[in-house]
């Protein structure tokens, strides 16, 4: 099974207000990711966890927050959102850097 | 840095047909390569990947994908289509992060898939 869950899969949320999303994975992946896409635009990674060491892009490294409370479950944060944070966030995961296993998505709406 | 590009944005054509969905890469290191194929509604799913050895890899639902390095290239094929495989496919590159760790996939913008019946 190469199932990864995300919580919700759609979330509206009000500029300024923080916004947190969810994601878990039952095959015990070592590894952790965020991605962002926007419409007609590439995925783009926004951090991942290896283990319980963060890492986080440097274009988006003041923008995002992301914690792993266990192996399971990994969570992004946004503190303040603003409009440009309207997309769809991927979650995925692998074992030891290999191919990653995506989830479907949270489409995050900041009106 | 490394780059991804999916020059067509939309691919249509006949049931029955051959496909060939185009990547090119810019990387300066031996490439690790990913087909992607996400249907509406749902995750990306992994197709095929191309780590090293055989230039041709076979992956899931009949696709393959021949490794270029002459030209840069891992085009994405399968012969012949069906409606079912209507989809957005996406081309990635896996690489360095900005802590120097190979985690990080570099997607094209994808391509859209429509076959007719």
């Amino acid at each position: 099974d190469t199932t990864v869950k995300q919580n919700p899969r759609y979330k509206l949320a009000r500029v300024g207000k923080p916004v947190n999303l969810i994601c878990s994975q039952t095959m015990n992946h070592d590894t952790m990711y965020w991605y962002q896409k926007k419409p007609n635009q590439a995925p783009k990674l926004l951090l991942f966890y290896y283990d319980k060491i963060l890492n986080r892009e440097a274009d988006t490294f003041e923008k995002f927050q992301s914690s792993r409370p266990n192996n399971s479950f990994c969570s992004l944060y946004i503190g303040s959102a603003g409009l440009e944070y309207s997309a769809m966030y991927l979650c995925a995961s692998s074992r030891e850097g290999g191919t990653q296993y995506f989830g479907p998505g949270t489409r995050l709406l900041v009106l | 840095a490394q780059s991804v590009d999916q020059p067509d944005a939309h691919v249509t054509l006949s049931e029955g047909a051959s496909l060939e969905l185009r990547c090119s890469y810019s990387y300066s290191a031996a490439p690790y390569l990913f087909w992607y194929v996400q249907y509406p509604g749902q995750s990306l799913q992994f197709l095929l990947k191309y780590i090293t050895g055989d230039t041709v890899v076979k992956g899931t639902k009949g696709f393959e994908a021949e490794f270029r390095k002459s030209n840069s290239s891992f085009n994405l094929k399968k012969s012949p289509a069906h409606w079912s495989d209507s989809a957005k496919y996406f081309c990635a590159l896996e690489g360095p992060n900005s802590g120097g760790s190979n985690y990080k996939l570099t997607f094209g913008k994808g391509t859209l898939l429509t076959v007719t019946p």
